[in-house]
């Protein structure tokens, strides 16, 4: 079937420090894989995306690799600001599971002064 | 272009009550899905319909249905509530003629049930 495993959080890092959030799936199609990430008390917005191997999806100074070998899609940042607090869901939706998603079960990341 | 529109943002609900959720998908998106947050299940999807027809269903009792309108817009609702239906509830949009593809989500609809 169709999963995905992402890092245990809570995650504190201060001002300026590397990100690493990992994430690992499992799926039986061709997955097209994503990194959404929510503020408090709204919804979900898509951070980046990779639609096959080898591909990297960025956005504001985030990076993720869509890495078929180790079925990994981590994401990374190479230095965070307060502003990047937030819960990070890494999600895969496939060609055989028409549009339903499959989310990991969120990674908090606080980011102190 | 507007975003994914949910309605209304809270509810307060008594147990045994039913609730309708409203979404107003991205304009030209055809698909509308539904998940539910909690802390304990994370995010689980519930069902998504395109272009009036439920194309597929997540793992829930029959209490939680819904349906789409010719404007593609969506209703979920959920009878008989219990303590447990406690949760956001987030309409994703889709433009529907391509897999594979990000979704939009809306600002999500928070229900408690008391």
């Amino acid at each position: 079937g169709n999963s995905v495993t992402q890092m245990e959080g809570p995650v504190t890092l201060s001002e300026e420090a590397f990100l690493t959030i990992n994430c690992t799936y499992t799926a039986t199609g061709y997955p097209s894989l994503f990194w959404y990430v929510q503020y408090p008390g709204e919804g979900l917005q898509l951070l980046l995306k990779a639609t096959k191997a080898d591909d990297k999806g960025s956005n504001k100074g985030f990076e993720a690799t869509y890495r078929k070998e180790t079925t990994s899609f981590h994401l990374e940042k190479g230095s965070v600001q307060v502003s990047d607090s937030a819960v990070y869901f890494c999600a895969l939706t496939s060609w055989n599971t028409g549009n339903q998603f499959y989310f990991g079960t969120g990674t908090s990341l606080t980011v102190i002064p | 272009k507007a975003g994914v529109t949910q309605t209304p943002r809270y509810l307060i609900k008594t147990r045994g009550q039913q609730v309708t959720l409203s979404c107003s998908p991205i304009s030209g998106h055809r698909s509308v899905s539904w998940y539910q947050q909690t802390p304990g299940q994370g995010l689980q999807f519930l069902f998504e319909y395109f272009s009036e027809t439920q194309r597929n269903k997540g793992n829930f009792p029959g209490r939680f249905s819904g349906r789409q309108f010719s404007n593609s817009r969506s209703e979920m609702n959920v009878s008989t509530l219990e303590l447990g239906d406690s949760a956001l509830y987030l309409c994703a949009s889709i433009p529907g003629g391509v897999m594979n593809t990000e979704a939009f989500f809306g600002q999500g609809t928070r229900l408690t049930v008391v």
